[in-house]
């Protein structure tokens, strides 16, 4: 079975720093882009950014460049997205998410979800 | 970036309603959308993709059209099971954007 298995919820304090993982299991995990979404409490999907684990390629939303960091570790099929100083307004639902055909040349729809990933920044 | 405007935010049906959902592009992206639901603490799922596929398992009452800049999810007998929120998103390029997301209420 194709799935994405995402860690445990989390609960920090603001400037600490957090690093959650996207498992991928089921298929070629390198071939296969892996985008990252947001989801606000009561607010809709936020698109943050994609990494290609073959190569690490990983193009990031204007929004949240720089304030995110993407990677993957294509041998252990875990893709991971973190923080260097949380703040309260990083409180959210995280996804990742997997499109339905490989390549780079163009990531497509998501078909593969993780079950997300809640963040709580609270001091 | 591309932007997707999404209409409406509400959307109040009855069972066995038609349903009609846009989402406008602000600059052409062929045939490059697709369409989630979304039910409250679940992962978004797909529905349609580039513009008018069904996914495997979709329900055929849901279709898609649409090209260019003007694209529209319909929903032709509305279900029980169909009250959820639902989200445009384009793919043109490797920048994704989603729109802002239609609620389906129960009239």
């Amino acid at each position: 079975e194709v799935q994405l298995v995402q860690s445990g919820a989390e609960v920090k304090k603001p400037g600490d720093s957090l690093k959650i993982s996207c498992q991928g299991s089921g298929y070629n995990f390198p071939s296969y882009w892996i985008g990252w979404v947001r989801q606000m409490p009561g607010k809709g999907l936020e698109w943050m950014g994609i990494i290609y684990p073959g190569d690490s390629d990983t193009r990031y939303s204007p929004s949240f460049e720089g304030q995110v960091t993407m990677s993957a570790d294509k041998a252990l099929s875990i893709g991971y997205l973190q923080w260097s100083n949380l703040k309260a307004s990083d409180t959210a639902m995280y996804y990742c998410a997997r499109p339905r055909r490989p390549g780079k040349s163009r990531g497509g729809a998501f078909n593969i979800w993780g079950q997300g990933t809640m963040v709580t920044v609270s001091s | 970036d591309i932007q997707m405007t999404q209409s409406p935010s509400t959307l109040s049906a009855s069972v066995g309603d038609r349903v009609s959902i846009t989402c406008r592009a602000s600059q052409s992206i062929s045939s490059w959308v697709a369409w989630y639901q979304q039910k409250p603490g679940k992962a978004p799922k797909l529905l349609i993709y580039e513009a008018s596929f069904l996914e495997s398992g979709v329900p055929s009452r849901f279709s898609g059209s649409g090209s260019g800049t003007e694209f529209a999810l319909i929903i032709s007998s509305l279900q029980p099971d169909d009250f959820a929120t639902y989200y445009c998103q384009q793919y043109n390029t490797n920048s994704w954007t989603f729109g802002q997301g239609t609620k389906v209420e129960i009239k």
